[in-house]
């Protein structure tokens, strides 16, 4: 099955800097990409995603950016705030609709 | 519009006990998923069903069993409670086209005695 790796585990950015999390994939038919973020105690909640057949989307201060040759995708968040402390998870999706989740990056915005 | 919720949101159950969680959704998704998060594991896919009637397995899916006999109910059982299935559990539920995006419950959060 599919095999997603994400990194950092953690992360610690001022406020005002980017934070970028990085994944890998390992199986070529995954064709969409979530980011979910999670406050504690709280549900995943998609922040943005990207297909298979775009490069890099972009919302606001939010962007993916997808290298399907080399298999990793990327988010990028810029102007930090301290609300954007939380947990993000990538995710891959093959046909058939199964969702293989990374293992998570904590993000602290220090004020 | 509720979209997906969860009953319980807290079990404690001993060793040995069985129990079942649902999950409900008003989306009118095709698609619904059971996860388990575990400190430091990320999300991981016990089950899921791609229809009212059909099940099939996820990556972790041992120990556990489920149901999809209406299309807005997707059940998840345990048979036989064991310490290693504490956890928090959530359901979500997705159309069946892309994207596939996906709606998550508030979770339940499970502790085996």
């Amino acid at each position: 099955g599919e095999n997603v790796e994400q990194h950092p585990s953690t992360l610690s950015v001022q406020e005002g800097d980017s934070a970028v999390i990085k994944c890998t994939y390992s199986d070529s038919a995954s064709n969409y990409f979530p980011w979910y973020k999670q406050e504690l105690g709280k549900r995943p909640q998609l922040i943005i995603d990207i297909r298979s057949n775009v490069g890099e989307k972009k919302d606001q201060r939010i962007a993916v950016t997808l290298n399907k040759t080399a298999k990793h995708f990327s988010l990028h968040i810029t102007e930090t705030q301290p609300e954007d402390s939380a947990v993000y998870f990538c995710a891959a999706s093959i046909p058939g609709n199964q969702f293989y989740f990374g293992t998570g990056t904590s993000l602290t915005v220090i004020p | 519009n509720a979209g997906v919720t969860q009953t319980p949101k807290f079990r404690v159950l001993k060793t040995g006990q069985s129990m079942t969680l649902l999950c409900a959704q008003d989306m009118n998704h095709e698609y619904m998923y059971w996860y388990r998060q575990d400190p430091g594991m990320g999300l991981r896919l016990i089950h899921y069903s791609v229809g009212e009637g059909t099940t099939a397995k996820g990556e972790v899916p041992d120990g556990y069993n489920v149901s999809r006999l209406k299309k807005q109910n997707f059940l998840l059982g345990l048979e036989s409670a064991a310490p290693s299935q504490t956890s928090v559990y959530f359901c979500a539920s997705s159309t069946s086209g892309l994207p596939y995006e996906q709606y998550f419950g508030p979770g339940t959060r499970l502790t085996v005695t």
